[in-house]
């Protein structure tokens, strides 16, 4: 059974500052990983998608990858009180998806 | 938005009673997917299609059958409702499965 793990939170950051979000995953062959987006009463929103070891950035957006450590983070710079919102990690084919970090920006 | 439509969008039912839910794309994509989302367990997915007639189990699949005889309309049926399946169910499309997914509005299902 395949497994993605995250910290369910809630992790709270001030207004401007770095957040980091962390997901892990038990199936080594797995090629394609996501990061959504869903605030309370609405439907997941892709943020974004990595395939390739290392950063994508997207805006105030990085994700990060680490195939060999099974690892995918995503860092949202200069956080704003607007992205206070669970964060979902999915991974592979059949879009497994962990049970989502809640994020808590604080003005 | 991607063309995804979820109908009904909230149902309460039964114990015992059949349900359909319905997920419609007009977008093509090959790929479409059911999900079931619960305070605790995040999205669990319940069967996948990746084309007409082409579909396979998920996680949690016992209880729920699926039909897709046409791209844009992917069924899915709680033959005998429960109680445990009372959650909010998104259905999801992607045109190859590598790619992003894209979700629809959701339907809120109450089994009483």
């Amino acid at each position: 059974q395949k497994e993605v793990e995250q910290n369910s939170g809630p992790l709270s950051v001030p207004e401007g500052a770095i957040a980091s979000l962390n997901c892990t995953y038990s199936d080594r062959g797995s090629q394609s990983f996501f990061w959504y987006r869903q605030y309370s009463g609405k439907s997941p929103e892709l943020i974004m998608f990595i395939y390739s070891n290392g950063d994508k950035e997207d805006g105030r957006f990085t994700a990060q990858l680490n195939k060999a450590s099974q690892y995918v983070s995503l860092l949202i710079r200069d956080s704003q009180p607007s992205d206070s919102a669970t964060y979902l990690c999915a991974v592979g084919r059949d879009f497994v998806f962990g049970p989502g970090t809640r994020l808590s920006v604080l003005p | 938005d991607a063309g995804i439509t979820q109908s009904p969008r909230h149902k309460v039912t039964e114990t015992g009673t059949p349900v359909t839910l319905r997920c419609h794309q007009t977008e093509n994509h090959r790929y479409m997917y059911w999900y079931r989302q619960d305070p605790g367990h995040g999205l669990r997915l319940i069967h996948y299609s990746y084309g007409v007639k082409d579909t396979d189990k998920g996680e949690v699949s016992d209880g729920y059958s699926v039909s897709r005889s046409k791209t844009e309309d992917f069924l899915l049926t709680l033959e005998s409702a429960t109680s445990s399946q009372t959650s909010v169910y998104f259905c999801a499309i992607s045109p190859t499965g590598d790619t992003e997914a894209f979700f629809g509005q959701g339907t809120r299902l109450t089994v009483v």
